[in-house]
């Protein structure tokens, strides 16, 4: 099974600072990548995801991340962070065709003011 | 609001009680997910099912016992719980073989005393 490893296991952040959240898989071959993020004692919400195609993907509230084959890395990257931005972030990986998501360890961002 | 749904949100049990914890979803996915999540850890794979047939037990020991009665429900019977059993229990639905991408509830969390 794949797996994931995401580098910083907290980030604080000042308000509209950018901000840069780690993530690398651990295999070259085809792979489906994942955003997840989690509020306090709620489930997990997609942020997004790269399937296939273009190696931006983007999401509705600002945040994106690239898909980088050569560097088996998926980092996720705002430009200007706000106050609810503060959540535990999880990266996620998947074979295409099999259902058995695997998560990193987190990334606790916390957005100061 | 989350198109999977978890009963009940909270459950308190000692460890010769058995009680189920349920899910259900209504979006036609065909694969459903148990993850189980202590604090400040990523979820981690319990179970999988896809077209309401186990397809993967991550060795999960027998005190848990998964059931998916049709495609829309997917039930986790607990029988003489450790307290170190105490966690966020996660349900996720998929549309299997697809894109990958899970849909989370909002958890159960329980406790074993």
């Amino acid at each position: 099974a794949q797996s994931v490893t995401q580098l910083d296991s907290q980030v604080p952040v000042f308000e509209e600072a950018p901000v840069e959240l780690r993530c690398n898989y651990s295999s070259s071959v085809s792979v489906y990548l994942f955003w997840y993020v989690q509020y306090p004692n709620q489930g997990l919400q997609l942020l997004l995801k790269y399937l296939s195609g273009s190696t931006l993907v983007e999401s509705i509230n600002g945040f994106e991340a690239e898909f980088n084959k050569s560097q088996t890395s998926f980092h996720l990257r705002k430009p200007s962070v706000h106050i609810s931005d503060t959540a535990e972030y999880f990266c996620a990986v998947s074979d295409p065709g099999v259902n058995d998501m695997r998560f990193g360890a987190g990334t606790r961002l916390t957005v100061k003011p | 609001d989350t198109e999977v749904t978890q009963t009940p949100k909270h459950l308190v049990m000692g460890m010769t009680n058995k009680k189920s914890l349920k899910c259900e979803q209504h979006m036609g996915h065909r694969a459903m997910y148990w993850y189980k999540q202590k604090a400040k850890k990523p979820p981690e794979l319990m179970f999988v099912y896809s077209y309401e047939k186990l397809s993967i037990n991550e060795s999960v020991p027998s005190r848990f016992s998964p059931e998916c009665p049709n495609s829309s429900l997917l039930n986790l019977h607990l029988h003489a719980l450790q307290p170190e059993d105490s966690a966020l229990y996660l349900c996720a639905s998929s549309s299997a073989f697809t894109t990958g991408e899970l849909f989370f509830g909002e958890g159960s969390r329980l406790t074993v005393l």
